[in-house]
């Protein structure tokens, strides 16, 4: 079990600018989660995956985010036109299947800093 | 609205005693509750949860007791030890697979 794995975990870029954001989840977890954490705040959630079918996406996710898991197994998160409130941690998580107790575990996070 | 309340940024605890992390919710559909910890540069690491229908749970020196009536959970961490310094996360769900996290304690054990 190597965990959940995020690329890249740093990343800088210029406003108006596009970039994505790739996890691995736990090998046999079919369960997918975004999260976005910004100074002094905790994580917030962002969308979720079962399987490839992205099952809910929260308010926080505008028009500019878009997020895929094709093939069931790993994710991508894409922000377009980045703007410098974008700035913040993305962190990724996954589960079993097994219903909403099952635990999340977390990646290392993908830090994003928008100049 | 925050809907889950860490309301003291930090606390610290000598080591050796007990360290006492807060926990104030506001939505009554919550019925599942986490903490996690978080180490800087890391994600956060699941500790413990409690189920609704408990008040008590343990995992060794970890416990958390949730009081529904006052909507109020705490982690107990007996002994504590250096190691244990980190920020504390408590999550609740309400029947769905969407954490609410509140915004962190930040915990220090110092010899």
């Amino acid at each position: 079990d190597t965990g959940v794995s995020q690329d890249p975990r740093h990343k800088i870029t210029k406003r108006g600018q596009n970039v994505t954001f790739r996890c691995d989840p736990i090998s046999e977890h079919n369960r997918l989660y975004w999260y976005r954490q910004t100074l002094g705040q905790g994580p917030e959630f962002l969308t979720y995956f079962q399987n490839e079918a992205q099952l809910e996406k929260s308010r926080l996710l505008s028009d500019r985010f878009s997020a895929e898991r094709p093939k069931g197994s790993f994710s991508t998160l894409e922000i377009q036109r980045t703007e410098q409130g974008d700035s913040a941690m993305y962190l990724c998580a996954s589960s079993a299947e097994g219903g909403y107790q099952e635990t999340q575990y977390f990646g290392p996070g993908t830090r994003l800093l928008v100049l | 609205d925050q809907q889950v309340k860490q309301n003291s940024p930090s606390l610290s605890v000598q080591e050796g005693r007990i360290s006492i992390l807060n926990c104030d919710y506001t939505n009554s559909m919550f019925d599942y509750f986490l903490w996690y910890k978080k180490y800087p540069a890391e994600g956060p690491t699941f500790l413990i949860s409690i189920s609704s229908i408990k008040d008590k749970n343990e995992d060794g020196r970890f416990t958390v007791f949730l009081n529904k009536s006052a909507k109020h959970l705490s982690l107990h961490i007996v002994p504590s030890q250096p190691g244990d310094s980190a920020v504390y996360f408590c999550a609740a769900s309400a029947g769905t697979d969407k954490l609410i996290f509140g915004t962190g304690t930040r915990l220090q054990v110092f010899p």
